[in-house]
């Protein structure tokens, strides 16, 4: 079982900080995604990451994939309270077939 | 813009008794999931339907979870009995491709307390 570790857990910031989250594997992973989720909804799609080494931008979310396929990263950058939620990051094997969530980091911003 | 459509969005049951779920993916997505989601913990896969057939339910509690996906389109997760240990949200997700190589785009959730 490939297992996804994030951190940090716990995430509590000011408005207009920036931020690192990461997901770290031993495993080796064909794509990675992460997502954000809202209390009581389902998690939502930011995006996907497939090359080592890959970095995508989206507004002021920057996400890398590590060079290994094992790790990845997400920055945040000047954090406006409507980031707040958790991040979940989700690992896809080729032969399993399937994704491995992790627990998520849960990000607090503060007005 | 399409969505995944999950009823009911709470359920509060008493322990022993029935519960089912109901989930219609996004037209033309013929990979269909049940995760479950307690809190503070990330989404754990239950069971994964390709089409009318389950690839993996190696974590569904067979003893008393049950799911189905007759025509390949819309599913039905079902717990009887229902135990304390059951309460979390229920997400259904859906894709395209494989897990492996697509995204997942889930629904809302159903939020299960079993009392």
């Amino acid at each position: 079982t490939q297992l996804l570790e994030q951190s940090p857990q716990f995430l509590s910031i000011q408005e207009g900080e920036n931020l690192t989250v990461y997901c770290n594997s031993s495993s080796v992973f064909s794509s990675l995604q992460w997502y954000r989720q809202e209390p009581g909804e389902g998690p939502v799609l930011l995006v996907t990451v497939v090359t080592g080494g890959e970095v995508k931008k989206l507004k002021r979310l920057t996400f890398q994939f590590g060079d290994a396929r094992k790790d990845s990263s997400l920055h945040i950058t000047a954090a406006q309270p409507g980031d707040t939620g958790l991040y979940l990051c989700a690992g896809g094997v080729s032969v399993e077939g399937k994704s491995t969530f992790g627990d998520g980091t849960t990000l607090t911003v503060k007005p | 813009e399409a969505e995944v459509a999950q009823s009911p969005r709470y359920k509060i049951t008493e322990k022993s008794q029935a519960v089912a779920f109901w989930c219609d993916p996004i037209s033309g997505h013929a990979t269909l999931y049940w995760y479950r989601q307690i809190l503070g913990q990330g989404p754990e896969l239950l069971v994964q339907f390709q089409d009318e057939s389950v690839v993996d339910d190696s974590q569904l509690p067979k003893d008393r979870f049950s799911a189905e996906r007759l025509k390949g389109v819309d599913s039905t997760l079902k717990i009887q009995p229902a135990e304390l240990g059951d309460s979390a949200m229920y997400l259904c997700a859906s894709s395209l491709l494989p897990a492996n190589t697509g995204e997942l785009f889930f629904g809302e959730g159903s939020r299960l307390t079993v009392l």
